[in-house]
């Protein structure tokens, strides 16, 4: 069971919107930013939003982030079919003394 | 260009030991925080280790402390984790990742260990 709770699965058709959410507590989410990853099929993690909405460059502004309280939310906007990998949501865990992950959203754009 | 190659997986027997390494490139290495995370077969991510610039402070995660050790040369650029005493469950995927602003920014492609008899 992973610290941040993640839902397993989402789907959208291309061009339309979704939104992951991420869930945790007040020594996590709670006190702390949120940052997302992106793996696509047989690669490695890629840095998608980090504190909390901030973008990397090279990033397009379809993906965003939000947080409130203990919850953070991932949103794409006019799905393509080159979304499609699982993405997950991280943060630094003042109890635990390290980062925990969510289990993982695995996105289909069908 | 931000490059991490990461070495040193392989098929190990339980209680055995192994060494990965990372190699670091395209950035100033002895500036940023390092860390280690890995990614059980059709599994999430789970953060092992981290690594403060200096060495100054390490961390781990609970399900790997007492049995791995976190390290790094900045001299050449490199980090390493040492696995003791590895066990089934530690089979994964292991990436180096740099710390950015918050977060992960880079990651290696990742070296398979494989604890198994």
């Amino acid at each position: 069971q992973s610290v941040l709770t993640q839902p397993p699965s989402a789907s959208g058709t291309p061009g339309q919107s979704v939104t992951i959410s991420c869930s945790g507590s007040t020594s996590n989410i709670g006190y702390n930013t949120v940052n997302w990853y992106q793996q696509l099929p047989g690669t490695a993690p890629k840095l998608l939003i980090y504190s909390n909405s901030q973008r990397p460059s090279g990033v397009p502004d379809r993906f965003s982030g939000s947080k409130s309280g203990t919850s953070a939310s991932l949103a794409i906007s006019g799905l393509q079919s080159e979304d499609e990998a699982d993405y997950y949501c991280a943060a630094w865990d003042d109890s635990l003394n390290g980062w925990v992950f969510g289990g993982g959203t695995k996105l289909t754009v069908l | 260009e931000v490059q991490l190659v990461e070495s040193g997986g392989g098929l190990v027997q339980p209680g055995r030991s192994l060494r990965l390494s990372c190699a670091a490139s395209g950035f100033t290495f002895d500036d940023k925080a390092m860390h280690w995370v890995r990614q059980a077969p059709g599994k999430g991510l789970e953060w092992v280790s981290g690594i403060s610039w200096n060495s100054g402070n390490r961390g781990y995660a609970d399900s790997v402390k007492g049995r791995f050790t976190i390290s790094r040369d900045n001299a050449k650029n490199s980090l390493y984790l040492q696995m003791n005493s590895l066990r089934p469950e530690d089979t994964a995927l292991y990436y180096c990742a740099k710390e950015g602003v918050s977060g992960f920014d880079y990651w290696g492609q990742g070296t398979l260990v494989t604890v198994s008899s």
